[in-house]
């Protein structure tokens, strides 16, 4: 079973800390990717990572995709209350004719 | 506007009763995903369609069932329902077969509350 595990489950910090949410898996992905879920509206892509070891920036937002294709992390510096959302990982596997596998969510909330 | 259109955005409805749930893919895009996600859930993938003909099912439940029409829209269709039922159902599409290279774009979702 293919399985996607994001942690934390939850996170609230103040404004202006950084903060790192981590996406892993013993299956390898051909491509993984993260999506923000705002409440009561569908998630939207932010970045789609196909590289071992690739970095992509997204303004304060900086997604890293493992060396193994294993696992990937997304840290945000200086967290602001518009980052206050769930955060998703979804990672797409050869072996599940590339359907996407999806982790559980981490919501983060960002207090001014 | 992400140029994927769900309707009706609220439903509420009893116990027992059917509903159709509706959805536009963006335009160009073959492919449409249907999600249920549950309060404080992830999304749980239920089926897809590419080009009309189905490709994928999830955790469908037999009680539920969907389609995609010639001009790419499709419906979702959940009958006897039930109270566990209550959920956001999203509709998701993407341009190819899988989304594993440019992803899904989501629509807003129908939130359905069954009473």
């Amino acid at each position: 079973t293919q399985l996607l595990e994001q942690s934390p489950q939850f996170l609230s910090i103040q404004e202006g800390e950084n903060l790192t949410v981590y996406c892993n898996s013993s299956s390898v992905f051909s491509s993984l990717q993260w999506y923000r879920q705002e409440p009561g509206e569908g998630p939207v892509l932010l970045v789609t990572v196909v590289t071992g070891g690739e970095v992509k920036k997204l303004k304060r937002l900086t997604f890293q995709f493992g060396d193994a294709r294993k696992d990937s992390s997304l840290h945000i510096t200086a967290a602001q209350p518009g980052d206050t959302g769930l955060y998703l990982c979804a990672g797409a596997i050869r072996d599940s004719n590339y359907q996407l596998i999806w982790g559980a969510g981490t919501k983060l909330i960002i207090k001014p | 506007d992400s140029g994927v259109t769900q309707t009706p955005k609220h439903l509420i409805t009893a116990t027992g009763q059917r509903v159709t749930l509706r959805c536009s893919p963006r335009s160009g895009d073959l492919s449409v995903y249907w999600y249920q996600q549950s309060l404080d859930q992830g999304l749980q993938f239920l089926i897809q369609y590419y080009n009309g003909e189905e490709r994928a099912k999830g955790n469908i439940l037999e009680r539920f069932s969907a389609q995609q029409f010639p001009d790419l829209h499709s419906e979702l269709n959940l009958s006897s329902l039930e109270l566990g039922d209550s959920a956001l159902y999203f509709c998701a599409s993407s341009a190819s077969w899988t989304g594993a290279t440019y992803g899904y774009t989501f629509g807003s979702g129908t939130r359905l509350t069954v009473v």
